[in-house]
């Protein structure tokens, strides 16, 4: 497909479970941010790859959360012994190459539908 | 400190009618601005941006935004709002401070458009 893809659409899990969340990114896109959007709020950052290498963490609310992007492409963001605080929807946008070069092009974020986790 | 807000939690407008939304920024400098929309159930959508020269910025779907620094703002306006623009806006900044820089998101208006 063209466009960011995420999976799944929709998780529902029991607070205390594992969970993981996928990003295919477009292809050929170096930079791929992870971003968290509580009920009413406007998406918070989690966390950049540029490439495999994450460049930016600073946004992962706690040790439970941890993301990776081992070839360079799909990426995988995993929390640990989810809380009710971590329901949200988890956006992930790609951009060919963040912030370098002409500017027009450089700063263009597309974004997947989203993954709603759901903690009971 | 660095942020952006958006005033307008909730706006209802008149289909056929004018719409501005209100983005206002806290920087010391010109910062990089966006507008994005998102629709239910989907990702968000760039409509415009700006990074210097003419105030007045073009998008796509009929928008517009213009950037005033006297104001720190950059309001996203639409001559006659459609029925199909129903949806939550969303105003973004980069506060570029050399190398990389993230995107900071307002916590977003959302339009109802009423027949």
């Amino acid at each position: 497909g063209a466009g960011v893809s995420q999976s799944p659409r929709y998780k529902v899990a029991k607070r205390g479970q594992d969970v993981a969340l996928r990003c295919d990114p477009i292809s050929g896109h170096v930079s791929l941010f992870w971003y968290q959007q509580a009920l009413g709020q406007g998406p918070e950052f989690l966390t950049y790859f540029q490439n495999e290498a994450q460049l930016d963490k600073s946004g992962l609310p706690s040790d439970r959360f941890f993301a990776e992007r081992p070839e360079g492409s799909v990426s995988t963001l995993k929390i640990q012994r989810t809380q009710q605080e971590d329901s949200a929807v988890y956006l992930c946008a790609s951009s060919s190459m963040w912030g370098t070069g002409d500017d027009r092009i450089s700063y263009e974020q597309y974004f997947g539908p989203g993954t709603r986790l759901t903690v009971t | 400190a660095q942020s952006v807000t958006q005033p307008d939690i909730h706006i209802t407008v008149s289909e056929g009618a004018s719409l501005e939304l209100r983005c206002n920024y806290s920087y010391g400098a010109t910062p990089y601005l966006f507008w994005y929309v998102q629709s239910p159930g989907q990702g968000l959508q760039l409509l415009l941006k700006y990074f210097s020269g003419d105030t007045l910025v073009q998008g796509i779907k009929g928008f517009e935004a213009e950037f005033k620094r006297s104001q720190s703002s950059f309001n996203l306006r639409k001559p006659s709002v459609h029925w199909s623009d129903a949806a939550e806006y969303f105003c973004a900044v980069v506060f570029p401070s050399g190398g990389y820089q993230k995107v900071t998101f307002g916590t977003g208006t959302k339009l109802q458009v009423i027949p």
